[in-house]
């Protein structure tokens, strides 16, 4: 089975850096991919990693250690409407992707 | 361009009632996929799909069977609904060159 963890609820400041952690366990690998989804709303992408290393997109950055099964999802200049949860998903050998429970983030005035 | 879309939003079902929910996609995406999505355990895969005409089991398909119509449209459907499957039903699809997936709004499901 697959095994994907990361933190329950994270709470920041405006203007600050949280970083959400993901740890897995899984049968293959084939990419790791970051989710946003606010609240009521479907879960949008945010980022995918498939070799090690760090991928930056504008306030996001995500990274990959393949050999220690770990990624990282940066938020930095945190806005209130960056308030939501973190899904971290897995694509194994085909085309399924298996999610972890989501990390809550709150950012605080 | 709709993305993908979910009807209905929202339904609530008696216990042993049937229903169907019906996905649909406009980005000429192979694959398709039906999660539920629960408080503290995150989006688990029911069904998915390859193609037009296949289907196959995910996580946690007990009680749900699926048909995917064409390429465009798959459905999920509950014949006999139980308090269990009370939840959110999230659709996505995918192409099959960079396995982002894209979701749909989401039903709410109640089933009392």
């Amino acid at each position: 089975g697959q095994n994907i963890d990361q933190p329950t609820e994270m709470t920041a400041t405006e203007g600050a850096i949280v970083q959400i952690n993901c740890t897995y366990q899984t049968s293959g690998f084939n990419g790791l991919f970051w989710y946003q989804q606010h609240a009521g709303e479907a879960p949008t992408f945010l980022s995918y990693n498939v070799l090690d290393g760090l991928e930056e997109k504008g306030r996001f950055s995500s990274f990959l250690s393949r050999s220690k099964g770990y990624s990282y999802l940066l938020l930095k200049e945190l806005q209130m409407k960056d308030s939501a949860s973190y899904l971290c998903a897995v694509r194994d050998g085909d085309y399924k992707l298996s999610f972890g429970a989501g990390t809550t983030v709150t950012v605080r005035a | 361009n709709a993305g993908v879309t979910q009807t209905p939003k929202f339904r609530v079902l008696k216990t042993g009632q049937s229903m169907t929910l019906l996905c649909a996609q406009d980005m000429n995406h192979e694959y398709m996929y039906w999660y539920r999505q629960d408080p503290g355990m995150g989006l688990r895969l029911i069904h998915y799909s390859v193609g037009e005409g296949t289907t196959a089991k995910g996580e946690v398909p007990d009680g749900y069977n699926v048909s995917r119509l064409n390429k465009r449209e798959f459905s999920l459907r509950l014949e006999s609904a139980a308090p269990s499957q009370t939840s959110v039903y999230f659709c996505a699809s995918s192409d099959g060159e960079h396995y982002e997936q894209y979701f749909g709004p989401g039903t709410r499901l109640t089933v009392t």
